[in-house]
């Protein structure tokens, strides 16, 4: 069956250091992949969006990798701030192309001062 | 641009009660979503709708309906209000249909059924 699996347990990482958030996927073969913050209590913000054919792309502080052999995204923040807190969502494409996305269930990221 | 808006921000319903959340964004979108995301779960896709007078089930389309007739307005209506369907529903739409395009979200509408 489909998965997009990312850590469930929340991120706890120091002010001005580098987070590291994981997406792994199976059975799917996504054209694109994207990523979105969300804060309590309000709807996810779109941040990123890499297609198949990139391996990185970067915004600001952010940047993000797809590696389509491992089946995995990996999202950085660098420098990061308390500012920063707040849950990551991947989403991706359930088949190539189309409108609809799958989200993962999102990994809290936590930036202490 | 006010972006998606939606009404109400919180509901609290009895089973077997009936409403209608309402959605509405100003940027044109042909594509237009409904999502409902329970504590600790991804959102998970209700229905969709890729241009007025045209609405497809998505996930989980059990408990609920659709319509969209006009480019701004896509209401969700449920019918027979369950436990199960106490969640957080969130709306939103995209320029295209592919998955290139970034979704835009609303912020929330907060339905508890006892």
């Amino acid at each position: 069956s489909q998965k997009i699996e990312q850590n469930s347990e929340a991120l706890n990482i120091q002010e001005g250091k580098t987070a590291t958030l994981t997406c792994n996927y199976t059975n799917y073969s996504p054209a694109y992949l994207q990523w979105y913050r969300q804060d309590p209590g309000r709807g996810p913000v779109f941040l990123l969006l890499i297609r198949e054919n990139e391996k990185e792309k970067r915004k600001e502080r952010l940047k993000v990798t797809f590696d389509t052999t491992l089946k995995q995204s990996l999202f950085h923040i660098t420098a990061s701030q308390p500012a920063d807190s707040a849950t990551y969502l991947c989403a991706l494409d359930p088949s190539s192309g189309y409108s609809t996305l799958t989200f993962g269930k999102g990994t809290m990221l936590l930036v202490s001062p | 641009n006010a972006g998606v808006t939606q009404t109400p921000k919180f509901r609290i319903l009895k089973i077997g009660q009936s409403m209608t959340l309402q959605c509405t964004q100003d940027m044109n979108h042909n594509y237009m979503y409904w999502y409902r995301q329970d504590p600790g779960m991804g959102l998970k896709l209700i229905y969709y709708s890729v241009g007025a007078g045209i609405t497809d089930k998505g996930e989980v389309p059990n408990g609920y309906n659709v319509s969209r007739s006009t480019t701004e307005d896509f209401p969700l209506r449920l019918e027979l209000a369950a436990p199960s369907q106490t969640s957080v529903y969130f709306c939103a739409s995209s320029y295209s249909g592919t998955s290139a395009n970034e979704q835009f979200f609303g912020p929330g509408t907060r339905l508890t059924v006892l």
